[in-house]
């Protein structure tokens, strides 16, 4: 069964550091995501992609992020300089369509991204 | 008021129990429902779209009220695995995800 992958599963960075969190959605998906879950609270939407430009994102998403599709399979987000608060586990997410009532998204299995 | 809101929980409940989980939303223009269940520092699995007609899916039913902007998941014999915290997720047309804080359920033996 066709599923997300993401790179790294953990990642640990010095507050001020540029990380990259790297993520495949699955193949035939035209839409992908980007969200985070700080520990202990809820999933929260940080910005979504389609043909190749952002097409939505929330206040989280502010100038220290980044999001590219550098090639057909992979899928990026950028954070420039880290702060302690970005401290979550980084979920992407993809759909084969969006627009329609039934857009299920599929997951993959996160970054844990620890800021110290 | 917040956008999704779910029963606070924690729900204990002993096998074959029904369990019944509650959902609000804010938006009246949202568009798509779903349920979704998250294990223990794992990502958020498709659980079951919600239809306007209600559905179900072996022991999983779902209903939908959209004059009440109300959602809600039902469980039947539930079974150890079954415990996870059950996230209610809405979507405005074809956009991002809107996810409610979740409620945990715990099936106990």
């Amino acid at each position: 069964e066709p599923e997300v992958t993401q790179t790294p599963s953990h990642q640990v960075t010095q507050m001020g550091q540029e990380v990259i969190l790297r993520c495949v959605p699955i193949s035939n998906h035209l839409y992908f995501y980007w969200y985070r879950q700080i520990l202990g609270q809820k999933v929260e939407f940080l910005v979504s992609f389609y043909n190749n430009e952002i097409s939505e994102k929330s206040e989280i998403f502010d100038d220290q992020f980044s999001v590219e599709r550098p090639d057909g399979s992979n899928f990026t987000l950028k954070i420039r300089s880290t702060k302690l608060e970005d401290s979550a586990m980084y979920f992407c997410a993809s759909s084969e369509q969006a627009g329609l009532s039934y857009n299920e998204q599929f997951f993959g299995p996160g970054t844990r991204l620890t800021v110290l | 008021r917040k956008e999704v809101e779910q029963d606070p929980g924690p729900f204990n409940v002993p096998e074959g129990a029904t369990v019944a989980f509650n959902c609000t939303y804010s938006n009246s223009a949202s568009q798509s429902f779903f349920w979704y269940r998250q294990d223990c520092r794992k990502e958020p699995k498709l659980l079951m779209s919600v239809y306007s007609s209600g559905n179900e899916d072996g022991r999983f039913t779902a209903q939908l009220n959209r004059a009440s902007q109300y959602i809600s998941l039902l469980i039947r014999d539930s079974k150890l695995s079954d415990s996870a915290t059950y996230l209610c997720v809405v979507a405005n047309y074809g956009q991002n995800f809107v996810f409610g804080p979740g409620t945990r359920l715990s099936v106990l033996p």
